[in-house]
């Protein structure tokens, strides 16, 4: 089973800064690497599929990459919605989670 | 729009059984792998199961083999999770989720239902 680790735990920035997430996988992936954010009481939302492709009516401000075992997920500038914590995930395994706080 | 309502969660004694159900609506729920997906109070996801769209093949993770069984009834585009010998551990609120073309992520996930196992 593959382990997903995010970093940083924690990320504090101000609207308008660049967010930057990080998802390493303790092998490399051969199926779809996708991120979500979840807001408190709501069920996660899925942000971005197979590393890099946006999913339905999911703003441009976000993005991912990576390829591998080395991944990301960035947030170009950060709107006050947008403060959440995200999930990477590949079929069964889930990161353990990075929140995005207000500085 | 497509739509997932899990239901069926509540209050149980340890090594007791449940049974969860989603309800799908609005999409052809017979085309799509479906999963199982639980959050305990404060903590992170955790994959639970998934079936594959004509139920012939079944997940599970290694926390929970052996105790639930994932089914599906495509006739009723409805999803289940029977849970045997539940455990304290096994408190969580319980999502279902859509498989994205067969992608492994899930692009559609109810509000879930909320497990409390306890004496």
């Amino acid at each position: 089973e593959t382990i997903l680790t995010q970093s940083p735990a924690t990320l504090s920035l101000s609207p308008g800064e660049r967010a930057t997430l990080s998802c390493r996988a303790s092998q490399r992936l051969t199926t779809s690497l996708g991120w979500y954010q979840q807001k408190p009481g709501q069920a996660p939302r899925l942000l971005i599929y197979d590393a890099s492709n946006r999913a339905t009516g999911i703003p441009g401000r976000f993005s991912g990459g990576g390829s591998g075992t080395d991944f990301t997920l960035t947030i170009s500038s950060l709107e006050p919605e947008d403060f959440a914590v995200y999930y990477c995930q590949e079929r069964s395994s889930f990161g353990g989670g990075t929140r995005v706080e207000i500085k | 729009q497509a739509q997932l309502v899990e239901s069926g969660g509540t209050v149980v004694q340890p090594e007791r059984s449940l049974r969860l159900t989603c309800a799908a609506s609005q999409f052809l729920f017979s085309s799509f792998a479906m999963h199982w997906v639980r959050q305990a109070p404060g903590k992170g996801l955790e994959w639970v199961a998934g079936t594959s769209y004509d139920a012939n093949t079944e997940y599970y993770a290694d926390s929970v083999k052996g105790r639930f069984t994932i089914t599906r009834d495509n006739s009723a585009d409805t999803l289940y999770l029977q849970m045997n010998s539940l455990r304290p551990e096994d408190t969580a609120l319980y999502y279902c989720a859509r498989d994205w073309l067969t992608s492994g992520n899930f692009d559609l996930w109810g509000r879930g239902t909320l497990v409390t196992v306890s004496s």
